[in-house]
């Protein structure tokens, strides 16, 4: 069964500092994997998006890292600020011919002055 | 939210009622997706279409129906059929290209009263 697992579940850091956001998956077979942010009542927002052949990839103050071999995904804040608070939600794709996308339950993040 | 609308942005259902929710999008894109949040849990696909006058079940389809008349619009109708439907709808559409990315709506939260 494809699952994605996420951790911490729910993170609290002071503004400023830094962060990083871990992601676990077994899916096949493997297309890519998406960090996504989600505002409190609104949709998802992509982040980043990584493939196979990808083991970083920046947006800003975000940096995504993939491990295809563990089959571990990173995602790091720098500098966080208080507009970071959100959920973050690692979502990877399997291709069976027909895409099929897995989702994390998400890790909750609050930025505090 | 780019180029997706859902409306409207809150839903009250009395038990026993249909009600349809409304997904618009003018990014030009061919497939269009519905999703369903729930807290703690990770979205579940409802249906989804890749072509006009065409749609196909996902993981959760039941208590649900869709249409796709146009490109443009894929509203999903909650029937009293579906038994716990108090939930945050998220409508995506699916641009093509090498990561098939899916953009999200701002979201419907349904509750039932």
């Amino acid at each position: 069964k494809n699952q994605v697992e996420q951790s911490p579940q729910s993170l609290i850091i002071l503004e400023g500092k830094n962060c990083t956001l871990q992601c676990n998956y077994t899916v096949s077979p493997f297309s890519n994997l998406r960090w996504y942010k989600q505002d409190t009542g609104r949709g998802p927002v992509s982040l980043t998006i990584m493939t196979f052949s990808e083991n970083t990839k920046s947006n800003g103050r975000y940096t995504a890292t993939l491990d295809a071999d563990t089959k571990q995904s990173s995602l790091h804040i720098t500098a966080s600020q208080l507009s970071d608070s959100a959920s973050y939600i690692c979502v990877v794709s399997a291709n069976f011919g027909n895409e099929k996308l897995t989702f994390g339950t998400g890790t909750r993040l609050t930025i505090i002055p | 939210d780019g180029g997706i609308t859902q409306s409207p942005k809150y839903l009250f259902r009395k038990e026993g009622q249909n009600v349809t929710l409304s997904c618009e999008q003018n990014l030009n894109h061919d497939a269009m997706y519905w999703y369903r949040q729930d807290p703690g849990q990770g979205l579940r696909l409802i249906y989804y279409s890749q072509i006009v006058n065409d749609f196909q079940k996902g993981d959760i389809a039941e208590g649900y129906s869709v249409s796709r008349e146009k490109k443009e619009s894929f509203p999903l109708t909650v029937t009293s059929a579906q038994k716990n439907p108090t939930a945050f709808y998220l409508c995506a559409s699916r641009a093509s290209g090498i990561y098939n990315e899916q953009f999200f709506g701002p979201g419907t939260r349904l509750t039932v009263l």
